[in-house]
C-alpha cells in the first residue's frame, strides 16, 4: 500500500533562506511523485511531478525535487524563500496503472522578515 | 489557472439539514473526485468517478452521495448533517495522462459547520 509522510507539520525560514520540506514515501511499485501547494483560502496547485524520467523535477516558483530511491524520499527545496511563498505544502504519490493519488499531511510554510 | 468552482465556499447549518455541495468544472475532465481536509490531517478520498455515470466511494467513509449526470457537475450531499461532518471539502477534476500521472486540479474548497 502506498504512504506519504511529511516531517514536520510547520517550517519556519527567513526571507532569502534555503527552504527545505521533507517527504518519505511507500510504494509497492514504481511511484509518481508530486508536490502541491495551497494557500489560504483556495484550492491545492501543482508545484510539480515525478513521473520516472529526470530523478530531478523543476517546478513553478523556482522549486524543485529529487527523486531519491535509495531512500524513499522526494524532498522539496527552493534556494531562496520569498515572502509569497508562505503557504502548506503537500507531498503526493500514487502508482503506476492506479487511479487514487494518496496525499501527506501537509507542511505550513512561514517565511519571516 | 484551474477552471474549476465550488459554491457555497462556507456553510454553516445546523444539525439534520440536508445539504448539497456544488462542483462544477469547465475543463472537460472526464476524473473528478471529493476529498475531505482537517487541518494538519492527510487528505482523504471520499468519493470519484471516471466519468457521466460513474462514481465510487473513496478510502474515508462517509454518510455523503455524490452524483455525476455531466461531464461538468459532481455535486455532493448529505442527506442530514452532523456536527461530524464539520470540515473542508475539497473537489477536483483531472484528464487521464497516463495512469498514475495525472495532474489534479482543485475548487478553491466549502467549508462546512454543522452546529
Amino acid at each position: 500500500a502506498q504512504s506519504v509522510t511529511q516531517l514536520g507539520s510547520h517550517v519556519s525560514v527567513s526571507e532569502g533562506a534555503l527552504v527545505l520540506l521533507r517527504c518519505n514515501y511507500s510504494s509497492s511499485v514504481p511511484p509518481y511523485l508530486f508536490w502541491y501547494v495551497q494557500y489560504p483560502n483556495q484550492g491545492l496547485q501543482l508545484l510539480l511531478k515525478y513521473t520516472s524520467a529526470a530523478t530531478l523535477v523543476k517546478g513553478i516558483n523556482g522549486f524543485e525535487a529529487e527523486f531519491k530511491k535509495s531512500e524513499t524520499s522526494f524532498h522539496l527545496t527552493k534556494p531562496s524563500a520569498h515572502m509569497s511563498d508562505a503557504a502548506e505544502y503537500f507531498c503526493a504519490v500514487s502508482e503506476s496503472g492506479g487511479f487514487k493519488t494518496i496525499f501527506g499531511a501537509g507542511t505550513r510554510l512561514f517565511v519571516k522578515a | 489557472e484551474a477552471d474549476i468552482y465550488q459554491t457555497p465556499r462556507y456553510l454553516v447549518i445546523g444539525t439534520g439539514k440536508k445539504i448539497t455541495l456544488e462542483c462544477s468544472q469547465t475543463m472537460g475532465h472526464d476524473k473528478m473526485y471529493w476529498y475531505q481536509q482537517d487541518p494538519g490531517m492527510e487528505l482523504h478520498l471520499i468519493h470519484y468517478s471516471y466519468g457521466v455515470n460513474s462514481t465510487e466511494k473513496g478510502d474515508l467513509s462517509s454518510e455523503s452521495t455524490v452524483s455525476r449526470i455531466r461531464t461538468e457537475h459532481f455535486p455532493l450531499t448529505l442527506e442530514s448533517a452532523r456536527p461530524s461532518h464539520t470540515s473542508q471539502y475539497l473537489c477536483a477534476s483531472s484528464n487521464p495522462s497516463g495512469g498514475g500521472t495525472d495532474t489534479q486540479y482543485f475548487g478553491p474548497g466549502t467549508r462546512l459547520t454543522v452546529l
